[in-house]
């Protein structure tokens, strides 16, 4: 079984650029999640997306972040413009379904650093 | 108040101790907890999973669940050096969302 695939792995722009991410999440998982995890911190839930549907956005800071998930697969997380405080690994994860008894399977990660 | 919280360590054992990791949760209702290993510049990957109260055993990891305390704890045997990492707890709330605590930093000191 393919693990979930995040590309690309890192990213250094510099600030008030814009910036995509794509992640592929593992065959059949109908429930995909971004998150942010800053250094020596837990990962953070940005927006959790089950099939099409954003489910959970309450953390996505909407003025500058978007994420769109297409056919209910590969997902695209933007950010515009990116900020310093930006600078983090973006991962993403899929479950066969929502959260309540279904564990994660994360995506090696993005690195994102701002200039 | 924090959804998950624990205590961030660093935590050092000698190789061939138990590692004993904690975990509490704001709300009652949570249903689902999990146990996740992150080695540094790496993804979390799960450890385990505990639903009902009680201990849930697997190989050397034993997990251990209090609802009414509202804690869940990770039991490490034998720990090896390849245990250094940091492990981060995860609850499911009744609202279906889900929280990671800020983890705990594991060393194993050959």
């Amino acid at each position: 079984e393919a693990g979930v695939v995040q590309s690309p792995r890192y990213k250094i722009i510099e600030k008030k650029q814009p910036v995509a991410f794509w992640c592929n999440p593992i065959s059949g998982h109908n429930t995909l999640y971004w998150y942010l995890q800053n250094l020596g911190q837990g990962p953070e839930l940005l927006i959790r997306y089950e099939n099409e549907e954003a489910v959970d956005d309450s953390q996505l800071p909407k003025d500058r972040f978007s994420a769109e998930r297409l056919k209910g697969v590969d997902s695209t997380l933007k950010i515009q413009p990116a900020e310093l405080g930006d600078s983090a690994v973006y991962l993403c994860a899929s479950s066969p379904s929502g959260p309540s008894n279904q564990p994660q399977h994360f995506g090696d990660g993005t690195r994102l650093s701002i200039l | 108040q924090k959804e998950v919280e624990q205590n961030s360590g660093p935590l050092s054992v000698p190789e061939g101790a138990i590692a004993s990791l904690n975990c509490t949760y704001s709300d009652r209702g949570s249903q689902s907890f999990f146990w996740y290993r992150q080695y540094s510049g790496k993804s979390p990957e799960l450890i385990m999973s505990i639903y009902s109260n009680g201990d849930k055993e697997d190989g050397r990891f034993t997990a251990q669940l209090n609802k009414a305390s509202q804690y869940v704890s990770l039991l490490i045997r034998d720990s090896q050096p390849s245990d250094s990492a940091t492990y981060l707890c995860a609850v499911t709330t009744t609202g279906n969302q889900f929280y990671f605590g800020t983890g705990t930093s594991l060393t194993v000191i050959p």
